[in-house]
């Protein structure tokens, strides 16, 4: 079993819609992290948070909006979504140390219709 | 800059077989990690395996293990004694010390293991 949580496991929504992914990890790690994968494609690294703050944003749209309330929670909040971004959202988590490596929730699979 | 290469888009295997997956890098780190994982087609990114740099010895998990040449930058897993449940996608991942809130991940190999 995962040790890091991520709801919902699917998510349809609509181009105006509004809706927010979750990530719950309580192996005490430090650093957070969201992907975004495309079929048959490796993960793409979105955000990174390190001690609850925002770390890496790498050049993601503003209709993405990375929130970390508290050490063990990450959330995504999507708006205003395109098409193109329907994928695999992974939420990972690992400690603040080259030599550990992440660990990956089970994945939000969106569809934005 | 960090670079992982995986040159088996695809590969098969026969069950109880061994096989081996590749992976290159390239990096300009003196001190890095390096990771294989597994997605099955459920999309959850299992963690494998972990080889230090400076790790002496090749990294062995169960039925994994690692052949690290640190000379040739390659860091290729080993699966042995293939089981059906081992199909799915592997990907070969580094993290280096100066940036290291950073995975840099290959494009990936599908395994297929045959009854």
């Amino acid at each position: 079993d995962t040790e890091v949580t991520q709801t919902p496991k699917h998510l349809v929504m609509g181009m105006t819609n509004k809706k927010s992914l979750k990530c719950e990890q309580h192996m005490g790690h430090r650093a957070m992290y969201w992907y975004k994968q495309k079929a048959k494609k490796p993960p793409e690294l979105m955000f990174v948070y390190s001690y609850e703050k925002l770390s890496i944003n790498e050049s993601v749209p503003s209709r993405f909006s990375p929130e970390c309330p508290n050490s063990s929670l990450l959330n995504l909040h999507l708006h205003a979504l395109q098409p193109e971004d329907s994928a695999l959202y992974l939420c990972a988590s690992s400690q603040d140390n080259p030599g550990d490596g992440a660990f990956f929730g089970q994945g939000t699979r969106l569809t934005v219709v | 800059a960090q670079k992982i290469t995986q040159t088996q888009p695809g590969m098969f295997v026969q069950e109880k077989e061994a096989v081996t997956l590749d992976c290159t890098y390239d990096t300009s780190d003196p001190s890095y990690g390096l990771f294989w994982y597994k997605q099955p087609s459920s999309g959850e990114m299992i963690f494998l395996i972990y080889q230090g740099s400076y790790d002496q010895q090749n990294a062995t998990e169960g039925r994994y293990s690692l052949n690290f040449q640190k000379a040739r930058k390659s860091a290729n897993l080993v699966i042995s004694a293939s089981q059906l449940g081992d199909s799915a996608m592997y990907f070969c991942a580094m993290r280096g010390w100066a940036n290291f809130n950073k995975f840099y991940f290959g494009s990936g190999t599908k395994l297929n293991v045959k009854p």
